[in-house]
């Protein structure tokens, strides 16, 4: 299987803030790289597919890049709806495994 | 619009036997994989497998194969995931996914499975 690692495991910021998600894989993925938001008590949500793609209706403050088998995910201003947990997930090779979450606190 | 909608929370006792679903709709049901994930209470996501609906093709995480089936019926557009002896450790909410070759595009709102003797 292809691990997924992210980092931080969590992160404090403030609303108008730029943070940047790592997520790095165990072994080359191409682009196949998804980022996925989920708030609590609610279903995961699709940000950003093959790496660097918005999802549709995504705002375009998120933002991806990478491939191979590091890659990140930038939110330039924080909204006060942007605090979740996020995920990594790989779709190069199944199991399509998720990355272990960053939780995105308030400062 | 695209939905998933998952059926309603169960509650189990240990070495019952149980099916989910997750009904597909506004798309074509079998242009693409129903995958399924499972979150444990407080943790994150894993990838359970996934089936391609059009011909019931399955893909399993070595981490869950032979401890569940998923299965689907494209004449009502549906997918399953079964157990056919529940543990307590099975216990966790269960989302089903629309997904294309490339990334994980919609999800289920999520179905709540407690084991619990």
């Amino acid at each position: 299987d292809i691990q997924m690692t992210q980092s931080p495991f969590s992160l404090s910021a403030s609303v108008g803030d730029r943070v940047t998600i790592t997520c790095r894989a165990s072994q080359t993925i191409s682009n196949y790289l998804n980022w996925h938001q989920q708030r609590p008590g609610k279903a995961p949500k699709l940000l950003i597919y093959t790496a660097s793609s918005l999802q549709s209706g995504v705002p375009s403050r998120f933002s991806g890049s990478g491939s191979g088998t590091d890659f990140t995910l930038t939110i330039s201003s924080l909204q006060p709806e942007d605090f979740a947990t996020y995920y990594c997930q790989q779709s190069f090779s199944t199991p399509h495994t998720f990355g272990q979450g960053t939780k995105l606190e308030v400062k | 619009e695209v939905q998933l909608v998952q059926s309603g929370a169960e509650v189990k006792k240990p070495g019952e036997s149980l099916r989910i679903s997750c009904k597909g709709s506004g798309y074509i049901f079998t242009g693409y994989w129903i995958s399924w994930v499972r979150q444990m209470p407080g943790k994150g996501l894993e990838w359970m497998g996934r089936i391609n609906p059009s011909d019931s093709y399955t893909n399993y995480s070595p981490s869950f194969q032979g401890h569940v089936t998923i299965s689907a019926d494209k004449s009502i557009t549906t997918a399953y995931l079964q157990w056919s002896s529940l543990e307590a450790s099975d216990t966790a909410i269960y989302y089903c996914a629309r997904a294309t070759q490339a990334a994980t595009v919609n999800w289920g709102q999520g179905t709540l499975v407690t084991v619990s003797s």
